[in-house]
Protein backbone atom coordinates (compact mmCIF):
# COMPACT_ATOMS: atom_id res chain seq x y z
CA UNK A 1 0.00 0.00 0.00
CA UNK A 2 0.94 3.17 -1.06
CA UNK A 3 1.54 5.48 2.27
CA UNK A 4 2.70 8.71 3.69
CA UNK A 5 2.99 9.38 7.32
CA UNK A 6 3.81 12.55 9.22
CA UNK A 7 5.44 12.99 12.20
CA UNK A 8 7.43 15.46 14.21
CA UNK A 9 4.46 18.48 15.15
CA UNK A 10 3.56 19.37 18.60
CA UNK A 11 3.40 22.81 20.75
CA UNK A 12 6.61 24.91 20.38
CA UNK A 13 6.83 28.64 21.47
CA UNK A 14 7.08 31.50 19.26
CA UNK A 15 11.20 31.79 17.68
CA UNK A 16 11.21 27.65 18.48
CA UNK A 17 12.05 25.03 16.19
CA UNK A 18 11.02 21.39 15.19
CA UNK A 19 11.15 18.78 12.67
CA UNK A 20 8.86 17.24 10.70
CA UNK A 21 9.34 13.96 9.27
CA UNK A 22 7.42 11.66 7.00
CA UNK A 23 7.65 8.17 6.28
CA UNK A 24 7.10 6.76 2.82
CA UNK A 25 6.11 3.43 1.94
CA UNK A 26 4.78 1.09 -1.49
CA UNK A 27 7.00 3.15 -4.12
CA UNK A 28 10.10 3.82 -5.16
CA UNK A 29 10.77 6.94 -2.99
CA UNK A 30 13.48 7.94 -4.81
CA UNK A 31 11.94 8.51 -8.21
CA UNK A 32 9.53 11.12 -7.23
CA UNK A 33 9.64 15.19 -6.12
CA UNK A 34 8.21 15.44 -3.18
CA UNK A 35 6.13 18.54 -1.65
CA UNK A 36 5.21 20.15 2.12
CA UNK A 37 1.55 21.50 2.30
CA UNK A 38 -0.15 22.86 5.23
CA UNK A 39 -3.27 23.79 6.29
CA UNK A 40 -4.07 26.57 8.97
CA UNK A 41 -6.86 26.18 11.16
CA UNK A 42 -10.28 26.52 9.61
CA UNK A 43 -8.25 27.59 6.11
CA UNK A 44 -7.16 26.68 2.96
CA UNK A 45 -4.29 25.15 1.77
CA UNK A 46 -0.79 26.83 1.21
CA UNK A 47 1.97 25.08 -0.78
CA UNK A 48 5.11 25.26 2.14
CA UNK A 49 8.16 23.76 -0.17
CA UNK A 50 8.83 20.80 -2.95
CA UNK A 51 12.62 18.77 -3.26
CA UNK A 52 13.42 17.03 -6.48
CA UNK A 53 14.31 13.61 -6.33
CA UNK A 54 17.87 13.74 -5.44
CA UNK A 55 17.76 16.43 -3.05
CA UNK A 56 19.46 19.04 -5.30
CA UNK A 57 16.52 21.23 -5.79
CA UNK A 58 14.54 23.44 -3.77
CA UNK A 59 11.45 25.51 -3.93
CA UNK A 60 9.77 27.44 -1.07
CA UNK A 61 6.78 29.85 -0.57
CA UNK A 62 8.46 33.12 0.58
CA UNK A 63 6.39 33.45 3.81
CA UNK A 64 8.95 30.35 5.18
CA UNK A 65 12.06 31.15 3.44
CA UNK A 66 15.37 31.29 5.19
CA UNK A 67 13.35 29.52 8.21
CA UNK A 68 11.85 26.07 7.16
CA UNK A 69 14.41 23.69 5.29
CA UNK A 70 12.65 20.85 3.22
CA UNK A 71 15.43 17.95 2.63
CA UNK A 72 14.99 13.94 2.00
CA UNK A 73 16.69 11.01 2.68
CA UNK A 74 16.44 8.11 -0.21
CA UNK A 75 18.05 5.90 1.50
CA UNK A 76 15.85 6.23 4.63
CA UNK A 77 12.59 6.51 2.09
CA UNK A 78 12.06 9.89 4.12
CA UNK A 79 11.23 13.66 3.83
CA UNK A 80 12.20 16.12 6.63
CA UNK A 81 10.90 19.45 7.41
CA UNK A 82 12.84 21.82 9.84
CA UNK A 83 10.73 24.67 11.48
CA UNK A 84 13.17 27.07 12.49
CA UNK A 85 12.10 30.63 14.09
CA UNK A 86 8.60 29.37 14.00
CA UNK A 87 5.54 32.27 14.33
CA UNK A 88 2.25 31.76 15.32
CA UNK A 89 1.31 32.28 11.90
CA UNK A 90 3.25 28.91 11.08
CA UNK A 91 0.55 27.06 13.20
CA UNK A 92 -1.22 24.78 10.73
CA UNK A 93 -1.67 21.23 9.97
CA UNK A 94 1.36 19.86 8.00
CA UNK A 95 1.14 17.48 5.27
CA UNK A 96 3.45 15.69 3.46
CA UNK A 97 2.53 14.69 -0.72
CA UNK A 98 4.39 12.85 -3.21
CA UNK A 99 4.73 15.19 -6.57
CA UNK A 100 5.20 18.45 -8.00
CA UNK A 101 2.59 19.37 -10.40
CA UNK A 102 -0.02 17.63 -8.91
CA UNK A 103 0.18 15.67 -5.67
CA UNK A 104 -1.57 12.34 -5.65
CA UNK A 105 -0.09 10.74 -2.15
CA UNK A 106 -1.02 12.58 0.96
CA UNK A 107 -0.16 11.46 4.36
CA UNK A 108 -3.03 12.71 7.23
CA UNK A 109 -0.80 15.74 8.74
CA UNK A 110 0.87 16.51 11.81
CA UNK A 111 -0.27 19.59 13.59
CA UNK A 112 1.83 22.21 14.42
CA UNK A 113 1.17 25.00 17.48
CA UNK A 114 2.93 27.64 17.87
CA UNK A 115 2.00 29.52 21.15
CA UNK A 116 3.21 31.50 23.98
CA UNK B 1 3.61 35.32 -8.34
CA UNK B 2 0.03 34.68 -9.43
CA UNK B 3 -3.38 34.06 -7.29
CA UNK B 4 -6.32 31.89 -7.91
CA UNK B 5 -9.59 32.73 -7.68
CA UNK B 6 -12.76 30.50 -6.72
CA UNK B 7 -15.97 31.16 -5.09
CA UNK B 8 -16.02 30.73 -1.24
CA UNK B 9 -19.52 28.50 -1.68
CA UNK B 10 -21.21 26.76 -4.24
CA UNK B 11 -25.04 24.68 -3.62
CA UNK B 12 -26.77 22.22 -5.20
CA UNK B 13 -29.20 18.99 -4.74
CA UNK B 14 -28.81 15.66 -5.07
CA UNK B 15 -28.89 14.62 -9.11
CA UNK B 16 -27.81 18.10 -10.09
CA UNK B 17 -24.63 19.41 -11.82
CA UNK B 18 -22.50 22.53 -10.71
CA UNK B 19 -19.45 23.82 -11.78
CA UNK B 20 -16.73 25.56 -9.27
CA UNK B 21 -14.32 28.27 -11.35
CA UNK B 22 -10.97 29.27 -10.64
CA UNK B 23 -9.49 31.99 -12.41
CA UNK B 24 -6.14 32.97 -12.25
CA UNK B 25 -5.03 36.59 -11.90
CA UNK B 26 -1.31 37.51 -12.74
CA UNK B 27 0.23 39.59 -15.46
CA UNK B 28 0.99 36.37 -17.26
CA UNK B 29 -1.82 36.83 -19.91
CA UNK B 30 -0.80 33.10 -21.46
CA UNK B 31 -2.62 31.46 -18.30
CA UNK B 32 -1.16 28.70 -16.65
CA UNK B 33 -0.50 25.40 -17.76
CA UNK B 34 -1.01 22.23 -14.95
CA UNK B 35 -4.41 22.56 -12.82
CA UNK B 36 -5.16 20.21 -10.41
CA UNK B 37 -8.36 20.00 -8.45
CA UNK B 38 -8.82 18.29 -5.24
CA UNK B 39 -11.21 17.43 -2.61
CA UNK B 40 -11.67 17.97 0.62
CA UNK B 41 -13.51 16.22 3.48
CA UNK B 42 -13.38 17.67 7.34
CA UNK B 43 -10.77 16.27 8.55
CA UNK B 44 -9.32 14.50 6.06
CA UNK B 45 -6.35 15.05 4.22
CA UNK B 46 -6.88 16.31 0.38
CA UNK B 47 -7.73 14.04 -2.61
CA UNK B 48 -6.47 14.88 -6.41
CA UNK B 49 -10.11 14.55 -8.51
CA UNK B 50 -8.63 16.02 -11.66
CA UNK B 51 -4.67 16.68 -12.73
CA UNK B 52 -3.09 18.55 -15.63
CA UNK B 53 -6.76 20.47 -16.07
CA UNK B 54 -8.90 17.27 -17.33
CA UNK B 55 -7.40 13.77 -16.12
CA UNK B 56 -9.21 11.91 -13.67
CA UNK B 57 -7.04 9.57 -11.65
CA UNK B 58 -7.85 5.83 -11.33
CA UNK B 59 -10.67 5.58 -9.23
CA UNK B 60 -12.16 8.74 -9.19
CA UNK B 61 -15.60 8.98 -10.73
CA UNK B 62 -16.41 10.19 -14.11
CA UNK B 63 -19.25 12.53 -12.72
CA UNK B 64 -16.09 14.95 -12.22
CA UNK B 65 -14.79 16.59 -15.23
CA UNK B 66 -12.15 20.07 -15.68
CA UNK B 67 -11.74 22.13 -18.43
CA UNK B 68 -10.25 25.06 -19.07
CA UNK B 69 -10.96 28.88 -21.43
CA UNK B 70 -8.53 31.27 -20.84
CA UNK B 71 -7.05 32.32 -17.62
CA UNK B 72 -10.16 30.17 -15.64
CA UNK B 73 -10.34 26.75 -15.03
CA UNK B 74 -13.46 24.96 -14.22
CA UNK B 75 -14.50 21.65 -12.26
CA UNK B 76 -17.79 20.43 -13.04
CA UNK B 77 -19.96 17.85 -10.79
CA UNK B 78 -22.64 15.79 -12.64
CA UNK B 79 -25.31 13.77 -10.62
CA UNK B 80 -24.50 15.32 -7.30
CA UNK B 81 -24.23 13.18 -4.26
CA UNK B 82 -24.37 13.50 -0.53
CA UNK B 83 -20.73 12.38 -0.57
CA UNK B 84 -19.60 15.17 -2.81
CA UNK B 85 -20.06 17.67 -0.08
CA UNK B 86 -16.74 18.46 1.08
CA UNK B 87 -13.89 21.64 0.13
CA UNK B 88 -12.93 22.03 -3.32
CA UNK B 89 -9.29 23.78 -4.24
CA UNK B 90 -7.87 24.25 -6.91
CA UNK B 91 -4.14 24.23 -7.54
CA UNK B 92 -1.78 25.94 -10.58
CA UNK B 93 1.63 24.85 -11.44
CA UNK B 94 4.65 26.01 -13.84
CA UNK B 95 8.05 24.50 -14.24
CA UNK B 96 10.43 26.49 -11.65
CA UNK B 97 7.82 28.42 -9.83
CA UNK B 98 5.90 27.79 -6.64
CA UNK B 99 2.58 25.83 -6.41
CA UNK B 100 -0.39 27.73 -5.80
CA UNK B 101 -3.81 26.64 -4.33
CA UNK B 102 -7.13 28.76 -4.79
CA UNK B 103 -8.57 29.61 -1.31
CA UNK B 104 -10.97 26.86 -1.59
CA UNK B 105 -14.92 26.36 -2.49
CA UNK B 106 -17.48 25.09 0.00
CA UNK B 107 -19.67 22.50 -1.60
CA UNK B 108 -22.98 22.01 -0.16
CA UNK B 109 -25.28 19.39 -1.23
CA UNK B 110 -28.97 20.06 -0.37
Amino acid sequence: EVQLVESGGGLVQPGGSLRLSCAASGFTFSSPWMTWVRQTPGKGLEWVANINPDGSEKLSVDSVRGRFTISRDNAKNSLYLQLNSLRVEDTAVYYCARGLGYMDVWGKGTTVTVSS
Amino acid sequence: QSALTQPASVSGSPGQSITISCTETSSDVGGYNYVSWYQQHPGKAPKVIIYDVRNRPSGVSNRFSGSKSGNTASLTISGLQVEDEADYYCSSFRSSSPVVFGGGTKLTVL
